[in-house]
């Protein structure tokens, strides 16, 4: 069964700090990664895609990367901000069908 | 920017009766899809939506579900009987079409089943 496990479920970090998401998964046949970001009562925002070749790519203070050999992916956010905080999903996809990881709440405090 | 809208934003009903929620996707796209995430867990897929007929679908989806596409723009997810484990948000999503792959989600319907 194809799976998306993230870690860590939740935290909280200063605003101003850096912060690093995971991302594990089973999917296969892999198609590609992306990066959601969930702000609380709405629907999910494609933050990064990464297909299989990509090792990095960033989007303005976001950063993921993949290992496709090791079935990881993480999500960097740099120099956090208030508005950073909300539930940031992986989903993975095979070849016609998303997976979704459960997410991972981030907090950023003043 | 175009987007997708969902109404009602929230809908409170009484368990086993019919609710529908409607979805405007963006204009020109072709394939249209449903999800729902229950408080507090994942995102889950219920149903893909392509050239008027379901593409596929996924055990939840089972025959209290239908999806129809009315008419050009509104694309709906019916609920025939409700029941209290279908309180979830309900998202829509729709995607541009073929060699796309970005699917834009609709900030979705809070469903309350009492």
């Amino acid at each position: 069964k194809n799976q998306v496990e993230q870690s860590p479920q939740s935290l909280i970090i200063l605003e101003g700090k850096n912060c690093t998401l995971q991302c594990n998964y089973t999917v296969s046949p892999f198609s590609n990664l992306r990066w959601y970001k969930q702000d609380t009562g709405r629907g999910p925002v494609s933050l990064t895609i990464m297909t299989f070749s990509e090792n990095t790519k960033s989007n303005g203070r976001y950063t993921a990367t993949l290992d496709a050999d090791t079935k990881q992916s993480s999500l960097h956010i740099t120099a956090s901000q208030l508005s950073d905080s909300a539930s940031y999903i992986c989903v993975v996809r095979d070849d016609y069908k998303l997976s979704f990881g459960a997410g991972t709440t981030v907090t950023v405090r003043a | 920017e175009p987007e997708v809208t969902q109404t009602p934003s929230h809908q409170v009903t009484q368990m086993g009766q019919e609710v529908i929620l409607r979805c405007v996707p963006i204009s020109n796209h072709l394939y249209f899809y449903w999800y729902r995430q229950i408080l507090g867990q994942k995102v889950e897929f219920l149903v893909s939506f392509y050239n008027n007929e379901i593409s596929e679908k996924s055990e939840i989806f089972d025959d209290q579900f239908s999806v129809e596409r009315p008419d050009g723009s509104n694309f709906t997810l019916k609920i025939r009987s409700t029941k209290l484990e279908d309180s979830a948000m309900y998202f829509c999503a729709s995607r541009a079409g073929p060699g796309t792959d970005t699917q834009y989600f609709g900030p979705g319907t809070r469903l309350t089943v009492l």
